[in-house]
Parts: structure tokens; C-alpha cells; sequence
């Protein structure tokens, strides 16, 4: 069936650090893949997306790159800040309009 | 536009006792979504709304029911609540047109069940 497997966490880092989290999926066909981001206490947000293989979807200075070759989305930033800290969350739609499947979501902890 | 708005923010509830839980988007989208999270779960689906007068069950739906008898609204319920349904309720919409599919999130309810 179709999946998505991301790293575990809690990921702590210092600020200005470089960022890595990685996400595989299994899906037929050709998915769309994502990446949600939710602060504390809020809903989730929509950080970006790659609708095909090799797009890169970027915002914010957050970047992940479609790799269907290695069935992976990771995402990346190359300078986090203290406001990055959040839990990532990585899903794909496998069908249009068909709900998302999320990944269980990594805790980012950047401190000053 | 308010976006997707969901009522009540937080709620305590005795086993047994019911509830309903309203969506409501005003972005004019074909498709609704109920999801639950929990610590270590990610998000994961219960009902879903392919459009108005019609509902579809998702990957964990037992013990709720839904209805979406008016487009912009998406109502889940809870007809005797356990204390397994202590989560975080999310609902979200997207657009069945052809395009981006977005999904847009809700802020969530809070449902405690002792």
C-alpha cells in the first residue's frame, strides 16, 4: 500500500545549523508529495510541495527535491532559526483530490 | 476569507456521552477531510467528502459518523465517546478542480474523554 516514512525525532539543533529530514515513500503510480509544518498549537501549514519527479519545491528557504529514483522527498535548509521549531510532517497523494497520507511527524528543536 | 474554521476548540467529554464537532470552510471546495492525531500517529483519516450528500470512510473510522449535507460544512460525531478517542481533531478542505489540491487545515479541536 502507500506510505510515508520519516526519520524519527526529536531533531535538536543550534541555530544556523544545516537542517536534513529525511522522508520515503511507497506509492503506485505517481504521487504528489509535500511537506506540512505545524507550530505549537496551531493547525497544520502547507510548506511545499513537488508534484513530479525531479521538481523541487521550495518556501522559506526550505527546500526537498522529488527523487523518484530513490523514492524520497528530503527536506533541507541550510541556516534554521529558533522560529523553525516545529514538527515536519511529510505525506503524499497518490490520486487527485484523494486525502493526504502523512508521514508520523518530526519534532524540530532549534535553540539560540 | 476565513479559511477553514472548526468549533469547538476544546472539549471534555464523560465516556458515553456524545458530540458533534463542525467544519466549516468558505473557499468554495468540493472535498472535506477529518483527520485524528495522536503522539507518535502522525494524521490519520476517519471520513472524508467528495462533495455535498456524500461521505466515504477512511483508514480509522469506527466510532464516528459524519454528514455534509451543506457544501461548506463537514460535521463529525461522536455517538458514545471512549476514552480511545482522546486526540487532536483535525478537519481540512481541498479543491476539486484541476490544480494544486491543496489541502488547508483547520486549528484543531482538543478532545479529552475520561
Amino acid at each position: 500500500g502507500n506510505s510515508v516514512t520519516q526519520m524519527e525525532g526529536p531533531v535538536t539543533l543550534s541555530e544556523e545549523a544545516f537542517l536534513t529530514i529525511n522522508c520515503t515513500y511507497t506509492a503506485t503510480g505517481y504521487p504528489s508529495l509535500f511537506w506540512y509544518v505545524q507550530y505549537p498549537g496551531e493547525g497544520l501549514q502547507l510548506l511545499l510541495k513537488a508534484t513530479k519527479a525531479d521538481d523541487k519545491g521550495s518556501n522559506k528557504g526550505f527546500e526537498a527535491t522529488y527523487r523518484k529514483e530513490t523514492t524520497s522527498f528530503h527536506l533541507e535548509k541550510g541556516s534554521v532559526q529558533v522560529s523553525d521549531s516545529a514538527v515536519y510532517f511529510c505525506a503524499l497523494r497518490y490520486q487527485a483530490g484523494t486525502a493526504l497520507i502523512f508521514g508520523k511527524g518530526t519534532t524540530l528543536s532549534v535553540s539560540s | 476569507n476565513a479559511g477553514v474554521t472548526q468549533t469547538p476548540k476544546f472539549r471534555v467529554l464523560k465516556t458515553g456521552q456524545s458530540m458533534t464537532l463542525l467544519c466549516a470552510q468558505d473557499m468554495n471546495h468540493e472535498y472535506m477531510y477529518w483527520y485524528r492525531q495522536d503522539p507518535g500517529m502522525g494524521l490519520r483519516l476517519i471520513h472524508y467528502s467528495v462533495g455535498e450528500g456524500t461521505t466515504a470512510k477512511g483508514e480509522v473510522p469506527d466510532g464516528y459518523n459524519v454528514s455534509r449535507l451543506k457544501k461548506q460544512n463537514f460535521l463529525l460525531g461522536l455517538e458514545s465517546a471512549a476514552p480511545s478517542q482522546t486526540s487532536v481533531y483535525f478537519c481540512a478542505s481541498s479543491s476539486g478542480q484541476m490544480g494544486a489540491y491543496e489541502q488547508y487545515f483547520g486549528p484543531g479541536t482538543r478532545l479529552t474523554v475520561t
